[in-house]
């Protein structure tokens, strides 16, 4: 079964500055991986995916994130974050055939002006 | 499209009251997923169905139960309601093809059980 972990419960950033969330996964074979964006309030948002080729993946809302097979990892990255990126983020894995994927608890993101 | 909606977007509800929470989707998918968020503890899976007459246990099944009838709709319904199923609730669709199968998730509906 997959698994995954979103070391960070609150990451807290100035605006403008760059941002990294990470995401660790466990399954054995080639994933299929997500990041979601949950606003105050709203349901969860697709930002980006993964599940086969290019390892850089380019998401909404100027996100990108790169896929790590070595280290299994799919971390999300801006260069510049905007005071409306303040929200949760969830990263998720499934497994290829399955439709069911597994959520992480989510990293919580503070903007400062 | 109207995306996935739900209703109610908030209720409260009494120990040992029942209840349905509608979800319903205009997109065709074949899945459909309901979780539950609780603070800190990302989302669970209560139940899911691969399409119209088939429904499956998830993670958190106990004390809820589905069904699905027809491709767009997908109700949960909570029996004999307990405070530990004060939860906001997420209704989820996704499709499948070879791209990957994206989930698109309602606004959800915020329960509380005293």
């Amino acid at each position: 079964a997959q698994s995954v972990t979103q070391p960070d419960i609150h990451i807290t950033v100035s605006e403008g500055a760059s941002l990294e969330l990470r995401c660790n996964y466990s399954y054995g074979a080639t994933p299929y991986l997500f990041w979601y964006v949950q606003s105050p309030g709203q349901g969860l948002q697709l930002l980006l995916k993964y599940f086969s080729g290019d390892t850089l993946v380019q998401g909404i809302k100027g996100f990108e994130a790169e896929f790590k097979r070595s280290q299994s990892s799919f971390n999300l990255r801006k260069p510049s974050v905007h005071w409306s990126d303040a929200a949760e983020y969830f990263c998720a894995v499934g497994a290829g055939g399955s439709y069911i994927p597994t959520f992480g608890r989510g990293t919580s993101l503070i903007v400062h002006p | 499209n109207a995306g996935v909606t739900q209703t109610p977007k908030f209720r409260i509800l009494k120990i040992g009251q029942s209840m349905t929470l509608q979800c319903a989707q205009d997109m065709n998918h074949n899945y459909m997923y309901w979780y539950r968020q609780d603070p800190g503890m990302g989302l669970k899976l209560i139940y899911y169905s691969v399409g119209a007459g088939i429904t499956d246990k998830g993670e958190v099944p106990n004390g809820y139960n589905v069904s699905r009838s027809t491709t767009e709709d997908f109700p949960l319904r909570l029996e004999l309601a307990a405070p530990s199923q004060t939860s906001v609730y997420f209704c989820a669709s996704s499709y499948s093809d070879l791209g990957g199968y994206e989930q698109y998730f309602g606004p959800g509906t915020r329960l509380t059980v005293t």
